[in-house]
């Protein structure tokens, strides 16, 4: 298992479009997350899986922004009619419910840039 | 609302030396609590972590202390190397909400200078 993988690593799109991403998470894992982050911040959680059903959404998490994860394996972020504001590095993280504590890890990030 | 800081955006830290970074919350039901680095172009890379109920925690060159009262964490890292050169996020994650969503801090960029 090489990790968490996001699909695409950049993606450019027109202000108005649509853009949607994929994460594998790690085979085993259970729980799934989207984060994002923009340039000096740190990461911001958007939303979480586990399994396949969507437990918690952030507020930031917009009407223009949907999750799904689909027989709680891979998961795909869909972004419709994209804002400048939108412009920013979405990171996909799972984890494996063991206990109360466990670390999450990261996929390499898709990188959204809307011109 | 940051609930999670790290108010030092930067550090430089001679090769060989100990490098401390610092961590500050506000949540007083955060209860664990971990630390990533994280190389431009990659995503964060787990590090080392910390439950609530423990003050310390290492490994090999890595210790996380916490101190609960302080609402403080920090990271140590001895003997720092050329390559722990990267950007440092401390996270806090409240497990009781059953989530375990993190609250990432701003970062703190390390630069090991050989």
């Amino acid at each position: 298992d090489t990790g968490v993988s996001q699909n695409p690593r950049h993606k450019i799109t027109k202000r108005g479009q649509n853009v949607t991403f994929r994460c594998d998470p790690i085979s085993e894992h259970n729980r799934l997350y989207w984060y994002r982050q923009t340039l000096g911040q740190g990461p911001e959680f958007l939303t979480y899986f586990q399994n396949e059903a969507q437990l918690e959404k952030s507020r930031l998490l917009s009407d223009r922004f949907s999750a799904e994860r689909p027989k709680g394996s891979f998961s795909t972020l869909e972004i419709q009619r994209t804002e400048q504001g939108d412009s920013a590095m979405y990171l996909c993280a799972s984890s494996f419910l063991q206990g109360a504590e466990t670390e999450a890890f990261f996929g390499q990030g898709t990188r959204l840039t809307v011109v | 609302d940051q609930q999670v800081k790290q108010n030092s955006p930067s550090l430089s830290v001679q090769e060989g030396r100990i490098s401390i970074l610092n961590c500050d919350y506000t949540n007083s039901m955060f209860d664990y609590f971990l630390w990533y680095k994280k190389y431009p172009a990659e995503g964060p890379t787990f590090l080392i972590s910390i439950s609530s109920i423990k003050d310390k925690n290492e490994d090999g060159r890595f210790t996380v202390f916490l101190n609960k009262s302080a609402k403080h964490l920090s990271l140590h890292i001895v003997p720092s190397q050329p390559g722990d050169s990267a950007v440092y996020f401390c996270a806090a994650s409240r497990t009781t909400s059953g989530t375990y969503k993190y609250i990432f801090g701003t970062g703190t960029r390390l630069k090991v200078l050989a």
